[in-house]
């Protein structure tokens, strides 16, 4: 086990939804990165924050967004959902940017 | 624009065999290279890491061999068990400069080791 948690694990929303997915991070750790696994595919990455602030971000669109906390947990907010949003939503935690990323068990997010 | 490419899409390798997968990358800049298990309902959990200094790291059963000028690098996997059985995904980064470090995953290799 990692010590990275998030919730839900698994969620079922609604096309043109919002969705808000949640992220602890390893006791420690400052850096907070997503990532987007679709069905039979590798992770993407969508975005990263490091001390609260967003450190780079992949390509997906803006109604991705996130935040980080002071405690360094974080969120990943969706606005708009698509069919396609349908993925395992992955957060990373890492001591700082460039070290190794240990990655929490996902979320399942089911969009119908 | 897939900057990892890995290879094979599945693999089926007998008890006690070698499993084999292979990673090839477009961006020169990349400097980490880690390798990433993965069961059914899991995170990816990091295997093995590399960086382009040396050709080779072995840690127990498992072994990166990287080559810098074919832009390639592979994991072998000795002595396959059933428990090896997952899904391994190749990734790259570029880790220098401290900023912007993302991961970027090959499609991944499902991996069943037969008993």
């Amino acid at each position: 086990e990692t010590g990275v948690t998030q919730s839900p694990t698994h969620l079922i929303k609604t096309r043109g939804q919002q969705v808000t997915l949640r992220c602890s991070s390893q006791s420690g750790h400052n850096t907070v990165s997503w990532y987007q696994q679709a069905l039979g595919q590798g992770p993407q990455f969508i975005f990263q924050y490091y001390r609260e602030e967003e450190n780079g971000r992949g390509n997906f669109p803006p109604r991705f967004s996130g935040l980080q906390f002071p405690n360094y947990s974080s969120e990943l907010n969706v606005n708009a959902l698509e069919l396609d949003d349908s993925a395992l939503y992955l957060c990373a935690s890492s001591f700082t940017v460039a070290t190794e990323a240990f990655f929490g068990q996902g979320t399942r997010l089911t969009v119908v | 624009q897939q900057q990892v490419k890995q290879s094979p899409q599945s693999l089926i390798v007998q008890k006690g065999g070698i499993s084999i997968i292979n990673c090839a990358y477009e961006n020169t800049a990349f400097d980490y290279f880690p390798w990433y298990q993965q069961f059914p309902g899991k995170g990816p959990a990091l295997l093995i890491a590399i960086r382009p200094d040396v050709s080779e790291k072995k840690e127990g059963r498992f072994t990166i061999s990287f080559n810098k000028s074919a832009k390639q690098f592979s994991l072998h996997i000795m002595d396959s068990q059933p428990g090896d059985s997952a899904t391994y995904f190749c990734a790259a980064s570029r880790d220098s400069g401290g900023s912007n470090y993302k991961l970027t995953f090959g499609k991944g290799t499902l991996l069943t080791v037969n008993p």
